[in-house]
C-alpha cells in the first residue's frame, strides 16, 4: 500500500533552517509528481511546493518563493523541502502529498510533521 | 489567485440526517475540484476529485457535483465516522488552493 512518511522536524529560530524529508513506498515513485501542504496550527490546508515527476518542474507559494527549495531523489524515493530564512508564520504541520496522476489533487498523504519556528 | 470559499463555516446535523456543504470559486475552475475530509490529529483524505468522482474506497453516500464556480458536496446520512472538517481545493491553476474548510458537527 502506499506509504509517505515524514521526518526532519523540530524547533527552530526564526532566520534558521530545516529541511523535511518524506519517504515513500508502495507505488512508482519516479512516475509521480509530488506536494508539500502545510496547516498552521488551529487553521485551513495550505499548498506550499510541486515538483514534476523528473524534477524538471517546480513550482511554489508566494508565501515561501526564494526561501524554500523542493527536490526528490528519484533512487531513494524520497521528497525533500528545504526551509530557508524560517518566519514564525511558517511554524506548521508539514505533509507531503502525491499527486493523483497528471492532475494536481492529493490522493495520498504523509502523517505530517511539526515544524516550530520561535525563539 | 483563485479564492475558494466554503459555507457554511460549521455544520450541526444529527446522525442519518443529510448535510449539504458548498464550496465556491472567485473564477472558473472547470470541473478541477476536490474534496477532503479532515479528523483532528489526522491527515487530510481525499473524498472527491473531477467534482464528482469518489476516490478509492469513498462511501456511496458522499456525492459531488458543480462545475465552473459552484460546487456542492453532499452526505446523504451521516454517519458517526463522517463528523469531521472538510476542505475543497481547485487544481485548475496554480497556485493551487484550498477553500478555509467546513466543520461538521454533531447536533
Amino acid at each position: 500500500q502506499v506509504q509517505l512518511a515524514e521526518s526532519g522536524g523540530g524547533v527552530v529560530q526564526p532566520g534558521g533552517s530545516l529541511r523535511l524529508s518524506c519517504a515513500t513506498s508502495g507505488f512508482t515513485f519516479s512516475n509521480y509528481g509530488m506536494h508539500w501542504v502545510r496547516q498552521a496550527p488551529g487553521k485551513g490546508l495550505e499548498w506550499v511546493a510541486f515538483i514534476r515527476y523528473d524534477g524538471s518542474n517546480k513550482f511554489y507559494a508566494d508565501s515561501v518563493q526564494g526561501r524554500f527549495t523542493i527536490s526528490r531523489d528519484n533512487s531513494k524515493n524520497t521528497l525533500y523541502l528545504q526551509m530557508n530564512s524560517l518566519r514564525t508564520g511558517d511554524t506548521a504541520v508539514y505533509y507531503c502529498a502525491k499527486t493523483g496522476g497528471i492532475l494536481h489533487y492529493f490522493d495520498y498523504w504523509g502523517q505530517g510533521i511539526l515544524v516550530t519556528v520561535s525563539s | 489567485e483563485i479564492m475558494m470559499t466554503q459555507s457554511p463555516v460549521t455544520l450541526s446535523v444529527s446522525p442519518g440526517e443529510r448535510a449539504t456543504l458548498s464550496c465556491r470559486a472567485s473564477q472558473s475552475v472547470s470541473i478541477n475540484l476536490a474534496w477532503y475530509q479532515q479528523k483532528p490529529g489526522q491527515a487530510p483524505r481525499l473524498l472527491m476529485y473531477g467534482a464528482s468522482t469518489r476516490a478509492t474506497g469513498i462511501p456511496a453516500r458522499f456525492s459531488g457535483s458543480g462545475s465552473g464556480t459552484e460546487f456542492t458536496l453532499t452526505i446523504s446520512s451521516l454517519q458517526s465516522e463522517d463528523f469531521a472538517v472538510y476542505y475543497c481545493q481547485q487544481y485548475n491553476n496554480w497556485p493551487l488552493t484550498f477553500g478555509g474548510g467546513t466543520k461538521v458537527e454533531i447536533k
